[in-house]
């Protein structure tokens, strides 16, 4: 069963633009948010994340909206920059007693910022 | 280089080899962890390590088998596998029972 669906799949922004990509969450356990960025060839690195005690966090051009009741967060690239083309994974976790911090992720969406 | 290594970056391997795939951390973390990359489909979660204790085994196959000697090191010993199981293996580590999880660039596998 996944636990944190992704959309969409992928997203054409242009240069300048803004890129909006959300995921939905069932286990009302989970207590961290992070996106996650990925470029080809490489592992994924922390971009943002956030905790469900704030309804939103930024992050320079990269904004977190988190909606607890509904069980939904996003993730809001301002003024999207050929650069910002990548791979973008949410993931949604809880912490276990001696057990590290394993996340759940989405599918991930692939971005494409056009010049 | 982000701070966790992961080598050979690519390995092809027949059904019937024996092979490992190293992890090496350098920043000071308690926890690591395998996952597994295929396309199209979420990362999976393959095991936990905290304090080098197996703490999560998340119903994978006997054909992986994982090996934590000290904080520092991860192997993943890899045996008669099949062709599904191609895919990226990433390793990370964090701070024990902390966040975030530092990953390293992987090791792409292909089972010919």
């Amino acid at each position: 069963q996944q636990q944190v669906k992704q959309s969409p799949q992928s997203l054409i922004v242009q240069k300048g633009g803004i890129s909006i990509i959300n995921c939905a969450y069932e286990n009302t356990a989970f207590d961290y948010f992070p996106w996650y960025q990925q470029f080809p060839g490489k592992g994924p690195a922390l971009l943002i994340a956030i905790r469900p005690d704030v309804s939103e966090k930024k992050e320079g051009r990269f904004t977190i909206s988190f909606n607890k009741s509904a069980k939904q967060f996003s993730l809001h690239i301002m003024d999207s920059q050929p650069g910002d083309s990548a791979t973008y994974f949410c993931a949604a976790s809880m912490q276990k007693a001696n057990s590290g911090y394993a996340l759940n992720f989405g599918k991930g969406t692939s971005l494409l910022v056009t010049p | 280089e982000t701070g966790v290594t992961q080598t050979p970056r690519h390995l092809v391997m027949g059904m019937t080899n024996k092979k490992s795939l190293k992890c090496e951390q350098h920043l000071g973390h308690n926890a690591m962890y395998w996952y597994k990359q295929s396309a199209k489909k979420p990362l999976e979660l393959m095991f936990v390590y905290s304090l080098e204790e197996r703490v999560e085994n998340n119903s994978v196959p006997s054909r992986f088998s994982p090996e934590c000697p000290n904080s520092s090191h991860l192997f993943l010993h890899l045996h008669t596998l099949q062709p599904e199981d191609s895919a990226l293996y990433l390793c990370a580590s964090s701070p024990q029972g902390g966040s975030p999880l530092h990953f390293g660039n992987g090791t792409r596998l292909t089972v010919t």
